[in-house]
């Protein structure tokens, strides 16, 4: 089946870098991709998603990058700071038919932020 | 204004006995849902739920039952536990998905189960 992965399981950076954290998908049908933030012993916490036919769109210190070409996703968090250490999931909202929609997560990529 | 609200926080069960985990939402939305997180996963979708009275099975609905009688709560029970349903179960809430904009889930803080 479709499924949406990870390229690195873990990730550190230097307080103050900016991080990138990738994300491959294999459903080209999805309408959505986003990404979401899991901080330990708490529920994930939305922070950007992208619609599939845009390519970049920006928030507050992060990017999300599409590339329906080769299939990736990436979230760029500039300037990366020790409260940004956590899990980062994205997931791909695409129809399970009837009109409905469900969100396929990937296994996630923990970022550590060393100070 | 408490968003998703999940009861017990933590359980240990042996293998056969039966629960019901609760979820409540204040923010109005129709749609419901529950996933369970293992080690090193990322959240699978156990059932789902688009209205009062509905519900619909995710990708991993075997051994699982859910009930949404009132909007605000979304109940899902284990009526025979496993030792394979140890895991941390989350639920979300959002407004329905597939519009013009993508409508975020927002998770409860998770439920941490045992089966012994």
């Amino acid at each position: 089946g479709e499924s949406v992965g990870l390229h690195l399981p873990t990730l550190s950076v230097q307080e103050g870098d900016n991080s990138i954290i990738n994300c491959a998908y294999s459903n080209s049908a999805s309408d959505y991709f986003i990404w979401y933030k899991q901080e330990s012993g708490k529920g994930p916490q939305f922070i950007i998603d992208i619609r599939s036919n845009m390519d970049k769109r920006q928030g507050q210190r992060v990017t999300v990058l599409l590339n329906k070409t080769v299939k990736h996703l990436s979230l760029q968090i500039a300037a990366t700071q020790p409260g940004d250490s956590a899990v980062y999931f994205c997931a791909e909202m695409g129809s399970s038919g009837a009109g409905s929609y469900q969100l396929t997560f990937g296994k996630g990529t923990k970022l550590s932020v060393i100070p | 204004n408490a968003g998703v609200t999940q009861t017990p926080k933590f359980r240990v069960l042996k293998t056969g006995q039966s629960m019901t985990l609760l979820c409540a939402q204040d923010m109005n939305h129709e749609y419901m849902y529950w996933y369970r997180q293992d080690p090193g996963m990322g959240l699978r979708l156990i059932h789902y739920s688009v209205g009062e009275g509905t519900t619909a099975k995710g990708e991993v609905p075997d051994g699982y039952n859910v009930s949404r009688l009132k909007k605000q709560n979304f109940l899902l029970g284990l009526e025979s536990a496993a030792p394979s349903q140890t895991s941390v179960y989350f639920c979300a809430s959002s407004r329905p998905l597939g519009g013009l904009s993508y409508n975020e889930q927002f998770f409860g803080p998770g439920t941490r189960l045992t089966v012994l």
